[in-house]
């Protein structure tokens, strides 16, 4: 079965903290994509990020960095040196033959 | 460039009634997908469309239905509603389907129904 979890329900750092999201994934498939979005109180789903499952280059993008290991079933996100305006809900997401998003993470950045 | 257009923005119906709900995806974009999203559920999988034809469909009944336009845009409605149907409605748009490429979501439409 597909099936995408986010084990943590919410957190909650000051701001200039580091924070990891965790990401935990099923699925039979050898083909699939994986996908973070956040949204904010507007309650957009803003993009972050796509990997495929023959792409597990690790990568960082200003604050942002993603770490895929496949081994583990695992796809998770970190913000470097948090800011208020990070505060929103995050969701991972997997993709094969439709797409299943985890329960998603509040992220509560203090001033 | 214009983003994905969800009209309308909230809506609110009696049980019973229907809706329908619009979306106009990114220009050049020809994959539309719906989801909806409740505090219990989460988000969940409705169906996608690519080149008017239904891709994919989640775990929903009947009453759930949509089509494709040949401009792209997409229309999802909501026969016979009922009070568990209060939700936000999201639509993505990508290029291509099957998560081949990103999707990119619209503000969507809050509906209750009441």
């Amino acid at each position: 079965a597909q099936k995408v979890t986010q084990a943590q329900t919410e957190i909650s750092v000051v701001e200039k903290e580091d924070v990891t999201l965790d990401c935990v994934y099923e699925t039979r498939d050898t083909t699939y994509y994986l996908f973070w979005y956040k949204q904010p109180p507007s309650g957009e789903l803003v993009f972050l990020i796509r990997r495929n499952s023959f792409d597990e280059q690790n990568e960082i993008s200003g604050r942002y960095s993603w770490n895929f290991q496949k081994s583990t079933s695992s796809f998770n996100f970190t913000i470097t040196a948090s800011q208020v305006v990070d505060s929103a809900v995050y969701f991972c997401a997997l993709r094969d033959n439709d797409m299943r998003f985890g329960a998603g993470t509040r992220l509560t950045v203090k001033p | 460039k214009a983003g994905v257009t969800q009209t309308p923005r909230y809506l609110i119906k009696t049980r019973g009634q229907q809706v329908t709900l619009s979306c106009s995806p990114i220009s050049g974009h020809r994959s539309v997908s719906w989801y909806q999203q409740t505090p219990g559920q989460g988000l969940q999988f409705l169906f996608e469309y690519f080149s008017e034809t239904q891709r994919n469909k989640g775990n929903f009944p009947g009453r759930f239905s949509g089509r494709q336009f040949s401009n792209s845009r997409s229309e999802m409605n909501v026969s016979t509603l009922e009070l568990g149907d209060s939700a936000l409605y999201l639509c993505a748009s990508s290029f291509r389907t099957g998560g081949i490429t990103e999707a990119f979501f619209g503000q969507g439409t809050r509906l209750t129904v009441v």
